[in-house]
């Protein structure tokens, strides 16, 4: 299994609250992806990064924003959450030298606004 | 833009049935095609993918999944369901973009076999 961790791993707040969401890789990839997951939705690109300081927004980016200061850190931070961000949260890495395409997913976050 | 359409939401099956799930993409250009499976509780693993080449690619778990230009699809497919198979299946294809690789995934399929 490729090396990634998430923290938290579950997470209640409140409705204009801050939130940061940690994805800390061991693999060295160059590539490191945020999703959302919804039912009824599949996985959604929030922001990705194709390198130390390099970030972009994907599909579903309003309220959402990412830093990237080392290889192995992607952070996710919801500056003030809402309810229709209670959902649960994957990275993903990819490195193009072994693949550009695939990407390996970390265990989640499920992250709960009331 | 690519879109990816995986038509059955659940499918139920006996063990020891075959099985196949359907995936349409839609791409301008040559497709990368990936199936992923998903436990519950837990994050997608990847389970096969389709660069170029050999249009039957196999994977792990005994899936295997054949693309067809004509048709775009990417269907996968299992001749014994196990148990242990019932999960959700995610159907991606990739693109690169603005200095990235990006995968869109389909909606995907939940699996529940019956013993």
């Amino acid at each position: 299994d490729a090396g990634i961790t998430q923290s938290p791993r579950h997470k209640v707040t409140e409705t204009g609250t801050p939130v940061t969401l940690r994805c800390h890789q061991t693999e060295n990839h160059r590539y490191m992806y945020w999703y959302r997951q919804d039912p009824g939705h599949g996985l959604r690109l929030i922001h990705y990064s194709y390198g130390v300081k390099d970030t972009d927004k994907g599909e579903v980016s309003d309220g959402y924003s990412v830093s990237r200061s080392k290889t192995e850190d992607f952070l996710l931070t919801l500056e003030s959450a809402t309810s229709s961000q209670t959902s649960v949260y994957f990275c993903a890495i990819s490195e193009s030298a072994t693949g550009p395409y695939e990407q390996y997913f970390g265990p989640g976050t499920r992250l709960t606004v009331t | 833009a690519q879109s990816v359409t995986q038509p059955d939401i659940h499918i139920t099956v006996s063990e020891g049935a075959s099985l196949e799930l359907r995936c349409n993409y839609s791409y301008g250009a040559t497709p990368y095609l990936f199936w992923y499976v998903q436990s519950p509780g837990q994050g997608l693993q990847l389970l096969l993918k389709y660069f170029s080449g050999d249009t039957l690619v196999q994977g792990i778990k005994g899936f295997e999944a054949e693309f067809k230009r004509s048709q775009s699809s990417f269907n996968l497919r299992k001749p014994s369901v196990h148990w242990s198979d019932a999960a959700e299946y995610f159907c991606a294809v990739g693109r690169s973009g603005a200095g990235s690789y990006q995968l869109t995934f389909g909606k995907g399929t939940k699996l529940s076999v019956i013993p």
